[in-house]
């Protein structure tokens, strides 16, 4: 079956800092991948995604890296701000169309 | 923006009632979804529905159905709630798409639902 799980559960940064958060997924059929982020009270916010033929897609302080030899995805936080706390999870979408979540890690920034 | 609303952000059931969780959204998409969200289990899905009138069973069906009468609606039944039904439910939405046009589901806040 699908697994796609993250490296680490619980990540500290200080504010300012870059944040790296990894996932790594099992089917390298898998086409599209998507990072989201739930606040704590919230539902899952779609934050960036990426296809397959890419490697890299940065949005506005964010960028996705997606290594398909390893299958590993990364998402990047630059100069992260106490309102990235928060958990961030994976999603990986194969090509019969099924998503599949990560459990997810909760960033902390800290002061 | 995308808005998917749930109709209750808390809600406390006892065992044996059947529970109603309703989902709105307002993108005219055809494809909406529910799961539930628990600790350690990150996100498992429960059904599915492609269109109006349409339902699939997801991964962990049992315990549960759904109505799709109108394509913006999408009602989750728990037919007779049990206390390990007890969860975070999420529904999502998103447009129909495969392939090199996949798109990204789009979450309500979620109903932290429990059976007492």
């Amino acid at each position: 079956g699908e697994s796609v799980g993250l490296h680490l559960p619980t990540l500290s940064v200080q504010e300012g800092d870059n944040s790296i958060i990894n996932c790594a997924y099992s089917n390298s059929a898998s086409d599209y991948f998507i990072w989201y982020k739930q606040e704590s009270g919230k539902g899952p916010q779609f934050i960036i995604d990426i296809r397959s033929n890419m490697d890299k897609r940065q949005g506005q302080r964010v960028t996705v890296l997606l290594n398909k030899t390893v299958k590993h995805l990364s998402l990047q936080i630059a100069a992260t701000q106490p309102g990235d706390s928060a958990v961030y999870f994976c999603a990986e979408i194969n090509t019969g169309n099924q998503f599949y979540f990560g459990t997810g890690t909760s960033l902390t920034v800290i002061p | 923006d995308v808005k998917v609303t749930q109709s209750s952000r808390y809600l406390v059931k006892r065992t044996g009632e059947k529970v109603f969780l309703e989902c709105v959204q307002d993108m005219d998409h055809e494809n909406m979804f529910w799961y539930r969200q628990d600790p350690g289990l990150g996100l498992r899905l429960i059904y599915f529905s492609y269109d109006v009138k349409m339902k699939e069973k997801g991964d962990i069906p049992e315990g549960y159905s759904v109505s799709r009468e109108k394509k913006e609606r999408f009602s989750l039944i728990l037919e007779s709630a049990s206390t390990n039904q007890t969860s975070m439910y999420l529904c999502a939405s998103r447009l129909p798409s495969g392939g090199v046009d996949n798109q990204p589901q789009h979450f309500g806040d979620g109903t932290r639902l429990s059976i007492l």
